[in-house]
C-alpha cells in the first residue's frame, strides 16, 4: 500500500542549526501538508502546499521556516536556525483531494534542539 | 474557527470494558469527522472517518464512532477493550477552509488494564 515516507525519523541539532526534514508524498497525491507535536500537546497545522506554492499556514510558521519541493518527489520543511521550542515531533501529510479531508500521514520526524 | 473538544486527556478501562472516548466540534456546519490513533513512537493511523451518508461508521481494530449532529459530537467506542488498544487517540476534523485542512483535538491517552 502506497505511503508517505519521511526521513530522518530521529534529529538532534544545536539551537540556532538549519534543519531540513524529507518527505516523500505518496505519487499521485498534490496536496501537502505539515503538521507539527510539541510532545505532550495537540497536533497543530503548520503549512499547506499546492502547485509549488503555499496554500495555507498557520501563526507558527513563521519567516524560520520554509517549504519546498526540490523536485518530482520530495517536499521539504526547512527551520533555518532552530530553538528551543522547535523541538517536537513533525509529521508530513498528503492527500489527492483535499474536499475529503482524509490525510495520509507519514511516521514523522523527530527533532530535538539542544 | 472550528474546534474540537476532546474530554478526559486520560482515560483508564479494564480488559474486555466499554471504551467511550469523546469527542465535540464547534462549527454549526458539520465538518468531515475523523478519528486517528497513535500508538508509542509511531505516527498517526486513520482508524474511521465521516464524511456522508451512515452515521455510525465502523473503522478498523473493532472501534465505530456515531456522528451526532444534534449533538456536535462523534465520540469514538469499542464494545470490548484489548491490550493493543493502549494508545493516544486523537479527534479531527476539517475546517471547511480553503485546504479543508485537519484541526485536532488535544487527544485522549487510553491505558488497558489487565
Amino acid at each position: 500500500e502506497p505511503e508517505v515516507t519521511q526521513t530522518p525519523s530521529h534529529q538532534v541539532t544545536q539551537m540556532g542549526q538549519e534543519v531540513i526534514l524529507r518527505c516523500v508524498p505518496i505519487s499521485n497525491h498534490l496536496y501537502f501538508y505539515w503538521y507539527r507535536q510539541i510532545l505532550g500537546q495537540k497536533v497543530e497545522f503548520l503549512v499547506s502546499f499546492y502547485n509549488n506554492e503555499i496554500s495555507e499556514k498557520s501563526e507558527i510558521f513563521d519567516d524560520q521556516f520554509s517549504v519546498e519541493r526540490p523536485d518530482g518527489s520530495n517536499f521539504t520543511l526547512k527551520i533555518r536556525s532552530t530553538k528551543l521550542e522547535d523541538s517536537a515531533m513533525y509529521f508530513c501529510a498528503s492527500t489527492e483531494f483535499p474536499s475529503t479531508g482524509e490525510l495520509f500521514f507519514g511516521e514523522g520526524s523527530r527533532l530535538t534542539v539542544l | 474557527a472550528q474546534s474540537v473538544t476532546q474530554l478526559g486527556s486520560h482515560v483508564s478501562v479494564s480488559e474486555g470494558a466499554l471504551v467511550l472516548l469523546r469527542c465535540n466540534y464547534s462549527s454549526s456546519v458539520p465538518p468531515y469527522l475523523f478519528w486517528y490513533v497513535q500508538y508509542p513512537n509511531q505516527g498517526l493511523q486513520l482508524l474511521l472517518k465521516y464524511t456522508t451518508g451512515a452515521t455510525l461508521v465502523k473503522g478498523i481494530n473493532g472501534f465505530e464512532a456515531e456522528f451526532k449532529k444534534s449533538e456536535t459530537s462523534f465520540h469514538l467506542t469499542k464494545p470490548s477493550a484489548h491490550m493493543s488498544d493502549a494508545a493516544e487517540y486523537f479527534c479531527a476534523v476539517t475546517d471547511g477552509g480553503a485546504t479543508n485542512k485537519l484541526i485536532f483535538g488535544t487527544g485522549t491517552l487510553l491505558a488497558v488494564q489487565p
